[in-house]
């Protein structure tokens, strides 16, 4: 298996455009999370879906972010507008659900700069 | 609350040498707790887990014993080697979710 993907790897955007993060997570997983991790913050759970649904958006900072699974293969994190504080790196995790204890398996992520 | 609580880095260390990444944590219940880590320019990637009081994990040489009565989950490596530069996050599984929560992060970096 691949593992799970994520792209662009990079991207470079400015202040007020929209941007879209994309993943796709390890076939028959059944999890799916979107973390972000800066200096400041370490690292943050966005949001998590279930077979496609999403659970806990809790960690979404604010109205400019959201999240969609639109089917088991493919997820997208978008923001807009963005700001230069959105500027972090942003990874997509997935795992299956085997009981309470199980690995969640990282991409590699995407790193954001806003200027 | 539920936290996790792990020693600021950077840790810098020569090869060969002994390894402690202190890991403490809040909790309600008995969490299953995680070490990962993170090399440069990848994602987090599972080291060890352990899921109950007196459980060690362990893997690639490093080890982790669950311990209750201390509210830890220590990371050890008797000699580490200069691939072992990466920062380590422990995490700990919330009870009755599939939310991680992690610290801070720890950076070792290890000289030749």
């Amino acid at each position: 298996d691949a593992g799970v993907i994520q792209s662009p790897r990079h991207e470079v955007t400015e202040m007020g455009q929209e941007v879209t993060l994309r993943c796709k997570p390890i076939s028959g997983h059944d999890y799916l999370f979107w973390y972000r991790q800066t200096m400041m913050r370490g690292l943050e759970l966005l949001i998590y879906f279930n077979n496609n649904v999403p659970i806990d958006d809790s960690g979404m900072p604010e109205d400019r972010f959201s999240a969609k699974m639109p089917n088991a293969s493919f997820s997208t994190l978008k923001i807009q507008p963005s700001e230069p504080r959105d500027s972090a790196v942003y990874f997509c995790a997935s795992s299956l659900a085997q009981g309470l204890h199980n690995e969640q398996f990282f991409g590699p992520g995407t790193r954001l700069t806003v200027l | 609350g539920n936290s996790v609580t792990q020693m600021e880095g950077p840790v810098t260390l020569s090869e060969e040498a002994f390894l402690t990444i202190n890991c403490t944590y809040t909790a309600t219940g008995y969490p299953s707790l995680f070490w990962y880590v993170q090399y440069p320019g990848e994602g987090l990637q599972l080291l060890l887990k352990a899921t109950k009081a007196d459980d060690k994990g362990s893997n690639k040489g490093f080890e982790a014993t669950y311990r209750k009565e201390t509210t830890s989950f220590h990371l050890e490596k008797g000699s580490v080697q200069v691939s072992d530069s990466a920062v380590y996050f422990c995490a700990r599984l919330t009870s009755g979710t599939y939310k991680y929560i992690f610290g801070t992060g720890t950076r070792l970096k290890v000289l030749a």
